[in-house]
């Protein structure tokens, strides 16, 4: 049973790149959220599911994108990167009404 | 507005001390989930309280939901070194009975144990 599991674990862009970070969970869990993680912020909810074909924004939504078109799979897009999305980045999931499981995190530098 | 307000923000005890942290929720609270995190890894689930007066315990961890109060507690006793680390209360919105799905978590307690 893996979890949560994220790809990369690190990753470096430069300024107007876009990339995926990749998320699967093989729990089949119904809810799916991405987070980001910064110091003195805490945690931001970037936009969450909370079934296949739903998606829905979160708190810091702009400049990234997802779908949800299998229960498993949960990719989080950076469109076109900037130096202010440097962060770590959380995937976690959940069965309604339970405590979310998090993937181990990407750390992404924009430069 | 922050919905989950944790104090303090941080915390240095000595080993075998015990301590409290707190989480304080604007709106009314259905529930609440407890997580720990290492430095530079993700959240660890602790437990989770639905009830008002729950109380639940991990180890050496306590948590109780005050509801009346929009609060819970996260007690450690006769604290150690593998304590040390970021804790976090955390809600989803399905426990506020609204936006299913949608969580919130508090800024984080992180917590120092001296040997």
């Amino acid at each position: 049973n893996a979890g949560v599991t994220q790809t990369p674990k690190f990753q470096v862009l430069k300024t107007g790149q876009s990339m995926t970070l990749q998320c699967a969970q093989d729990m089949n869990h119904e809810y799916m959220s991405w987070y980001r993680q910064d110091p003195g912020m805490g945690l931001r909810l970037i936009h969450y599911s909370v079934g296949a074909g739903i998606t829905d924004q979160g708190e810091v939504p702009n400049g990234y994108n997802v779908s949800r078109s299998t229960t498993e799979d949960f990719p989080l897009r950076l469109l076109s990167a900037a130096p202010s999305q440097t962060s770590v980045y959380f995937c976690a999931s959940a069965l309604r009404g339970n405590g979310y499981t998090f993937g181990s995190g990407t750390r992404l530098t924009v430069v | 507005s922050q919905e989950l307000e944790q104090s303090p923000q941080s915390l240095i005890v000595q080993e075998g001390k015990n301590l409290t942290i707190n989480c304080t929720s604007s709106k009314t609270l259905y529930g609440l989930y407890w997580y720990k995190q290492k430095y530079g890894e993700g959240l660890i689930f602790l437990m989770m309280l639905q009830k008002g007066g729950e109380e639940k315990s991990h180890e050496k961890i306590t948590a109780k939901l005050d509801e009346k109060k929009q609060q819970s507690s996260l007690h450690i006793t006769a604290s150690q070194p593998s304590h040390a680390g970021i804790y976090l209360c955390g809600a989803d919105a399905a426990l506020y009975n609204t936006n299913a799905g949608k969580s919130t978590f508090g800024d984080g307690t992180t917590l120092t144990v001296k040997p």
